[in-house]
């Protein structure tokens, strides 16, 4: 069974830099007909969907998000990463990492547990 | 302000069928396939229909997706309490190059 960990911190302070890593255990990466994704949701509020990669690095992004992020994979340690660069108030939210099949646009069928990130002084 | 739009709330009575409702646009709904989430308290979504109607493995099939024009449709039928969830919405934008969700419709059993 595949299972996804997010990893990072809990805590940020505004203008810094965010980075969360996702862990894949029960399968690879590498070779894999799938997108590995980042989705977040603030408190209260609804899903998100920030970019994904393929295994060879290929990236899509949101198109309003699409300057603040940067997706990137690892194979050999079977993880993918997210980082945004000045952090502010209204990046506070919880970030799922997923996987969806390549054929499914939106079929994000596994998921991590989600990491809550605050960015607060 | 979503770009898909769904009812905040619906609630029905243990095995009654409801429907929750996602209006979006020719830009969305009615050029692209409709997703569908449920999320319950604390969890991640979960994966319920894709490209409209079929169900991923182990969705039992009291969901039910619909999709007409630039809107679609999630029922559930033989409603149980731990259907009590967050239903979410999803469809693809091809003027915004990028999926685009509902805001959420709360479930309420009562």
């Amino acid at each position: 069974q595949l299972q996804l960990q997010e990893s990072g911190p809990g805590l940020v302070k505004p203008s810094e830099t965010l980075s969360l890593t996702c862990t894949v255990s029960g399968g690879y990466i590498s070779g894999s007909p799938s997108f590995w994704g980042w989705i977040r949701q603030p408190p209260g509020k609804g899903l998100e969907w920030i970019g994904s990669v393929y295994y060879t690095g290929t990236t899509q992004y949101s198109p309003s998000l699409k300057s603040r992020f940067i997706v990137s994979v690892d194979t050999s340690k079977n993880q993918f990463s997210l980082r945004l660069d000045s952090v502010a108030v209204a990046d506070t939210a919880v970030y799922y990492c997923a996987r969806r099949d390549q054929q499914l646009a939106l079929g994000w069928e596994d998921w991590g547990q989600g990491t809550l990130v605050t960015v607060s002084s | 302000q979503s770009v898909l739009t769904q009812p905040p709330s619906v609630s029905g009575t243990p095995g009654q069928r409801v429907t929750i409702s996602c209006s979006g646009s020719t830009s969305n709904i009615g050029s692209n396939y409709v997703y569908w989430f449920q999320q319950l308290p604390g969890k991640a979504p979960k994966f319920l229909v894709y490209r409209n109607n079929p169900r991923p493995s182990g969705v039992p099939d009291r969901f039910s997706g619909s999709k007409s024009g630039t809107s679609a449709s999630l029922a559930i039928s033989g409603l149980r309490s731990e259907d009590e969830a967050n239903y979410y919405c999803a469809s693809w934008d091809d003027s915004l190059s990028g999926p685009v969700f509902g805001g959420g419709t709360k479930l309420t059993v009562l």
